[in-house]
């Protein structure tokens, strides 16, 4: 079955610093990734998703993803995150419709 | 509709009682996704329809859970004899439609239940 691990479960960061959320998944055929964020009191939102092609992928916000298939992983990366980046970032594939997210990794980020 | 609202926000029951939970889609999208966030833990897969057939129900925890959905729109989710580990937020979710997988999702609000 497929499965998504996310290594980190709470990161702090100061201001400005760089940040890089791992994300590893189990699955053997064709996948679709996708990276989501929910901001304290809100919905779940999409940053950003791959499908094929150019397998570093932009989103929102200034965030960004990259797939390695040989790693099986799909990073999420900010070069310089802001206070307002505080919030929950789960990592998800879809191979079919029945989509499996990860635990979830909770990001501080320090005024 | 704005976006996929979902009914109560808040539930509180007795263990043993039935609940019935309710989600109302994004006008126009076919697929409506079911799942379960329980405190410290992810997002847990339950259900996906598209239009009004669901074709995966191994994410349902028990058989006291299940859902349906009538006329390709409202879904409700049924959990019987409630426990008390079926606490968690329920969040429902739609998208245009669930063939390959590459749709975006949009969320509700979720439905908070508390079985005491």
């Amino acid at each position: 079955a497929q499965s998504v691990s996310q290594h980190n479960h709470h990161v702090i960061l100061s201001e400005a610093a760089s940040l890089e959320l791992g994300c590893n998944y189990s699955y053997g055929g064709t996948v679709n990734l996708f990276w989501y964020v929910q901001y304290p009191g809100q919905h779940l939102q999409l940053l950003l998703k791959y499908f094929s092609g150019d397998p570093l992928v932009k989103g929102i916000k200034g965030f960004e993803a990259e797939f390695i298939k040989s790693k099986f992983s799909f990073n999420l990366r900010k070069p310089s995150v802001q206070w307002s980046d505080t919030a929950e970032y789960f990592c998800a594939v879809n191979p079919q419709g029945d989509m499996r997210f990860g635990a979830g990794t909770r990001l501080t980020v320090k005024p | 509709g704005a976006g996929v609202s979902q009914s109560p926000s808040n539930k509180v029951t007795e263990k043993g009682k039935d609940v019935e939970l309710r989600c109302d889609p994004i006008s126009g999208h076919t697929a409506l996704y079911w799942y379960r966030q329980s405190l410290g833990q992810g997002l847990e897969f339950l259900i996906y329809f598209q239009g009004n057939s669901a074709p995966d129900k191994s994410g349902l925890p028990s058989d006291r859970f299940s859902a349906e959905r009538t006329g390709g729109s409202v879904s409700t989710l049924t959990i019987q004899r409630t426990q008390q580990e079926d606490s968690a937020v329920y969040l429902c979710a739609s998208s245009l439609s669930a063939s390959g997988g590459q749709e975006t999702q949009y969320f509700g609000p979720g439905t908070r239940l508390l079985v005491l």
